[in-house]
């Protein structure tokens, strides 16, 4: 929705393999966030990227996890030696408006590790 | 860092009553406090949003409304709908930093 999609909508990995999940962004967003939702329960912020500056990377649970934006627009999320508790929608996001805090969300990827 | 709590989880009301769901937050300096509407299957979708230098917001049927002294926010859902159905989360961040979500709230109407 508003301009984000992710894919793929759905993956099924088995456990130990790696996974990438990928966020397109319209053009002119001013900052890309990845979340995380388990089953359930609430969102769980990973990363943001705003600008030229450094991402906040205080949210990624462990080092299997790490995120790149490539220049100010596709941004992908990896996911290495997937377990089954990393099983969950990632949710990708943007804010639109510099200074403007609202931001907008893709309809997920929903990930499965077996 | 902000902690933003959020109650009930799971609320139930019959069509065309209110439902009210509230959220407390604990970083006095956030100011931008907005709430999503998330659908099975879907990403949460933004639905009303309110800044500190504001105390209510009303969009028809929802209204927003903020106690900065007590630093908590509540959403308020007049005449419910089935539709209305959904999980429906508040958020907290100061200026353009990050969200930081509530646990959400399962929200049923009934016809």
């Amino acid at each position: 929705g508003a301009g984000v999609s992710q894919s793929p909508s759905n993956k099924v990995t088995e456990k130990g393999k790696d996974v990438e999940l990928r966020c397109d962004p319209i053009s002119g967003h001013t900052a890309l966030y990845w979340y995380r939702q388990r089953l359930g329960q609430g969102l769980e912020f990973l990363i943001y990227f705003q600008g030229n500056s450094a991402p906040d990377k205080s949210g990624l649970p462990s080092d299997r996890f790490s995120a790149e934006r490539t220049g100010e627009s596709v941004s992908t999320l990896t996911i290495q030696r997937t377990q089954q508790e990393d099983s969950a929608v990632y949710l990708c996001a943007i804010q639109l408006i510099p200074g403007g805090n609202t931001i907008y969300f893709g309809e997920g990827s929903w990930l499965t590790v077996v | 860092g902000e902690n933003v709590e959020q109650h009930p989880s799971t609320l139930s009301v019959q069509e065309g009553d209110s439902a009210v769901i509230k959220c407390t937050y604990s970083d006095s300096a956030s100011n931008y406090f907005p709430w999503y509407k998330q659908e099975l299957g879907k990403g949460p979708q933004l639905i009303i949003d309110i800044r500190s230098n504001v105390g209510e917001k009303k969009d028809q049927r929802i209204a927003v409304t903020l106690n900065k002294t007590a630093k908590h926010f509540s959403l308020h859902i007049t005449e419910t709908q089935p539709e209305d159905s959904a999980v429906y989360f508040c958020a907290a961040s100061e200026n353009t930093d990050k969200l930081i979500f509530g646990t959400g709230t399962r929200l049923q109407v009934f016809p």
